[in-house]
């Protein structure tokens, strides 16, 4: 079975501009969730989704949306890029939502805002 | 307040000893799952246990078992016989039930880096 999906796995990118990043959870996995990884801050919650609904979000400014759609793939999408957006993007599938279900991650895209 | 707790930065340890990296976490939903992962320099996330809050019995899983002490809201990770391949960084998670049959977002530890020397 495949693993999550992400891309892409490099961006640079400069101030101001947006970018969207794109997540393919394993097969069957309907949750998936958005962190962002930082040296300073560590591992970040961004949002959750599950059935194409938002279910639980960080506390990121407005800059920061995603959605995910009917095959639970997801995108998240950061506008008006900063400096301090330069992390590394982590996304997670899991089964569903319980208490048991654990989340699998994968490889990150590394944003590099100059 | 935070929800984990992990006040190990870093640890050492020697090639084939073991090892106890440790998580306090604070809650009071009565239904909640407790997860390690290792975060390699690579960068990608692995899982690697898992403990609900009703087992009664320690998750383990080969090298790994994780001391759940429930009264006192810890759930270390004990990795024996440490190998060099395990030096990553190392986190602790927790998702909640949450009331009404909804659930939480999985909240993570800062993590503790462990380095393994031969």
């Amino acid at each position: 079975k495949a693993g999550v999906t992400q891309t892409p796995r490099y961006l640079i990118k400069t101030r101001g501009q947006q970018v969207t990043l794109s997540c393919s959870p394993i097969s069957g996995h309907r949750s998936v969730s958005w962190y962002q990884q930082t040296p300073g801050q560590g591992l970040q919650f961004l949002f959750e989704y599950f059935s194409e609904t938002q279910r639980n979000k960080g506390n990121f400014p407005g800059r920061f949306s995603g959605r995910q759609f009917s095959n639970s793939r997801s995108e998240m999408n950061v506008s008006t890029l900063e400096l301090g957006d330069s992390a590394l993007y982590l996304c997670a599938s899991s089964l569903g939502r319980v208490s048991y279900n654990e989340q699998f991650f994968g490889p990150g895209t590394r944003l590099t805002v100059l | 307040a935070q929800k984990i707790t992990q006040t190990q930065p870093g640890m050492f340890v020697q090639e084939k000893e073991a090892v106890t990296l440790d998580c306090t976490y604070d809650t009071s939903d009565p239904s909640y799952g407790l997860f390690w992962y290792k975060q390699p320099s690579s960068g990608e996330m692995i899982f690697l246990i898992y403990q609900g809050s009703y087992d009664q019995q320690n998750a383990t899983e080969g090298r790994y078992s994780l001391n759940f002490q429930k009264a006192r809201k810890s759930a270390n990770l004990v990795i024996s016989a440490s190998q060099l391949g395990d030096s990553a960084m190392y986190f602790c998670a927790m998702r909640e039930e949450g009331s009404s049959g909804g659930y939480q977002k999985v909240t993570f530890g800062t993590g503790t880096k462990l380095q393994v020397i031969p």
